[in-house]
């Protein structure tokens, strides 16, 4: 039972490169979240998922989009990085009716 | 827009003291307010809840209280010991919306 893993652990992007970060979890839960933590602040939440197909905006949405094709799997694409995105990226999942959400390790991403 | 701060960023406290975490929070429409733990270099963790109806809530060594008169939540941690050094985050989840939204965190320091 992995929980949930995050791919990839580091990578750096040039400004303008695309990428997609990877969350999977095996714990059959219904609700993922993305969030961004930058340095010495709190998670801020990006998107969430619901379900399997649905997406929503959270807190700080521009510039990411997000999909949910399958329950296990929460995409994250960042499709012209800047500057601004520099953080570490955090995934998490939590099952209907449950307050305790579980977290990825983390993906820190640095855009030059 | 609503939000959960923090009043202190950083608590240094004498293994063995008790520890107190505060938290600010604005929306009352919330259901349950949460406190996780982030060491460094890792995802949060889960440490206690308290649904929005209740005063007060006891774990293992933590006790959660919640003041919604003043919109006022605490975290105490009993006879502080060095593995307690951590960030730690209050959180508020608004069953409504499926969101988890996250404070600017408080880090607890433990002297030797």
């Amino acid at each position: 039972n992995a929980g949930v893993t995050q791919t990839p652990k580091f990578r750096v992007l040039k400004t303008g490169q695309s990428m997609t970060l990877l969350c999977a979890q095996d714990m059959n839960h219904e609700y993922m979240y993305w969030y961004r933590q930058d340095p010495g602040m709190g998670l801020r939440l990006i998107h969430y998922s619901v379900g399997e197909g649905t997406t929503a905006k959270g807190e700080v949405p521009d510039g990411y989009n997000v999909s949910r094709l399958k329950k296990q799997n929460f995409l994250l694409g960042l499709e012209s990085a800047a500057p601004s995105q520099t953080s570490v990226y955090f995934c998490a999942s939590r099952s209907t009716g449950s307050t305790e959400a579980f977290f990825g390790q983390g993906t820190r991403l640095t855009v030059v | 827009g609503e939000s959960v701060g923090l009043h202190l960023p950083t608590l240094s406290v004498q293994e063995g003291d008790n520890s107190i975490i505060n938290c600010a929070y604005s929306n009352s429409a919330s259901d349950y307010f949460i406190w996780y733990k982030q060491e460094s270099g890792k995802g949060p963790q889960f440490i206690i809840d308290i649904r929005s109806n209740m005063d007060k809530r006891q774990g293992q060594r933590v006790t959660v209280l919640l003041n919604k008169t003043v919109k006022h939540l605490s975290l105490q941690i009993a006879a502080t010991q060095p593995g307690d050094s951590a960030v730690y985050f209050c959180a508020e989840r608004a069953d409504s919306s499926y969101k988890l939204i996250f404070g600017s965190g408080t880090r607890l320091l433990v002297r030797p």
